[in-house]
């Protein structure tokens, strides 16, 4: 099956500092997305990409979809707290029923 | 305003019981999708379902589990007699139309198995 690995598996940061984290696939992807996790909850979307090169922010949060469709990033410009959590990318390929793959996660750490 | 929601958010079982994890979608979502997170991992899919329909479980084991989304009522997660590697969180979500991927997440119902 389609296998997404996530790096880096976790991050310790300062308050202030940008992150960024990425996602490769062994094979294409229609559709990237970016969802995070806090503790006890379920994953809230974060940004969706839709078409290979397509760059989305959404507020200090910017993503890519790579050009080759095996890959994205996601970056996190001046990081506070409440960033705390754990990243999944995931993807959507060519296939007809609806299932997303996901990462294995980045757990994010932000120290004030 | 509800958004997905599942029940209950824990379960304990012993090992040999059934456990049923239940998931109402959001309103005007017909489609629901059921994932499991072992911990320190991503999620893994399930399975697909739409109202009264089956449309992808490749990710279900082949035994012992099962779903079901009726007519009328939450889309059913069953997994019987339950053995430790069942325990997991189990997470549900739910979308509005097929190829929508903006899939909104429940809370997820916490299964352990003792």
């Amino acid at each position: 099956g389609q296998q997404l690995n996530q790096s880096p598996q976790s991050m310790f940061i300062q308050e202030g500092e940008d992150v960024s984290m990425n996602c490769t696939s062994s094979s294409i992807f229609n559709t990237w997305l970016w969802y995070k996790q806090d503790p006890g909850e379920g994953p809230v979307l974060l940004i969706a990409l839709y078409k290979a090169g397509e760059l989305t922010s959404n507020g200090r949060l910017t993503a890519q979809f790579g050009t080759t469709r095996k890959d994205s990033f996601l970056n996190i410009s001046a990081s506070i707290p409440s960033d705390v959590g754990i990243y999944f990318c995931a993807g959507q390929g060519k296939n007809n029923n609806n299932d997303m793959r996901f990462g294995a996660g980045t757990r994010l750490t932000v120290k004030p | 305003n509800a958004g997905v929601m599942q029940n209950p958010r824990h379960l304990v079982r012993r090992r040999g019981q059934e456990a049923r994890l239940r998931c109402s979608p959001m309103k005007g979502h017909s489609h629901v999708y059921w994932y499991r997170q072992l911990p320190e991992e991503g999620l893994k899919f399930m399975v697909y379902l739409q109202k009264e329909n089956i449309i992808d479980e490749s990710g279900m084991p082949k035994e012992r589990f099962s779903a079901e989304f009726p007519k009328e009522g939450p889309s059913i997660l069953r997994i019987q007699q339950v053995v430790r590697g069942d325990s997991a969180a189990y997470f549900c979500a739910s979308s509005p139309n097929r190829g929508n991927y903006g899939y909104t997440f429940g809370s997820g119902t916490r299964l352990t198995v003792v």
